[in-house]
């Protein structure tokens, strides 16, 4: 099984504070994704990238970065948290191709960010 | 991007059949509609995919009519672990989509 594994489940930042969040994948796919969810907004995409050193913005971007050296590695940072950052932040990532099934999304298990 | 619909919140009970339908007016014509189903404090997982007509897996089908605006989840003799909120959303390939606020599902005893 693919798995998505996020380096932090739980965090408490201070306001001001740069925060990184790391996401890694084991099976080579080549997208991969950020959501932030928020109770009664469903997930909304914040970043996503189909290839190494590549990055799109998704509906959310605003405050957040990203970055992808290595193709298994995506990386979210809030470059200066703030309280309205506060939410569960989910890691997702797929194989990429047209190819039916190899676009299905798998995710990790989520951090929740704490930003007081 | 294509902009999904469903409805907020179902009830149910268990041992009944369950369908839930979504609506994707402007879905491309590559996009494979896609239902997740997310539990609370989880990643949400996939449950099935297609493209047109029928699909089923060991747990749910999923039909869409031949014009693709739609698609209805169906899931048979729900319990009270069904209990979760599920997504559709169309995909293809390299772009994703922004889910939509998904349809909460309660499964009563």
């Amino acid at each position: 099984d693919v798995k998505v594994t996020q380096s932090s489940r739980y965090l408490v930042k201070r306001t001001g504070e740069k925060v990184f969040l790391e996401c890694v994948q084991d099976m080579d796919h080549e997208n991969m994704f950020w959501y932030r969810q928020d109770p009664g907004l469903g997930l909304r995409l914040i970043y996503f990238s189909y290839d190494v050193k590549m990055k799109e913005k998704g509906d959310i971007p605003e405050g957040y970065s990203v970055s992808r050296e290595k193709k298994e590695r995506f990386s979210l940072i809030l470059e200066s948290a703030s309280t309205n950052q506060t939410s569960m932040y989910l890691c997702a990532s797929s194989l990429g191709t047209v190819i039916s099934g190899a676009n299905v999304l798998t995710f990790g298990a989520g951090s929740r960010l704490t930003v007081l | 991007l294509a902009k999904t619909t469903q409805p907020i919140s179902m009830d149910s009970y268990e041992g009944q059949e369950v369908n839930i339908t979504c609506s994707h007016n402007n879905i491309a014509t590559n996009d494979y509609i896609t239902w997740y189903q997310q539990f609370p404090s989880q990643g949400p997982r996939f449950i099935i995919q297609g493209y047109k007509t029928k699909v089923t897996n060991e747990v749910a089908s999923l039909f869409i009519p031949a014009d693709r605006k739609s698609s209805t989840l169906s899931l048979p003799r729900v319990s009270l672990s069904d209990t979760a909120v599920y997504y559709c959303l169309g995909v293809t390939g390299r772009r994703a989509l922004t889910f939509g606020s998904g349809t909460r599902l309660q499964v009563q005893p």
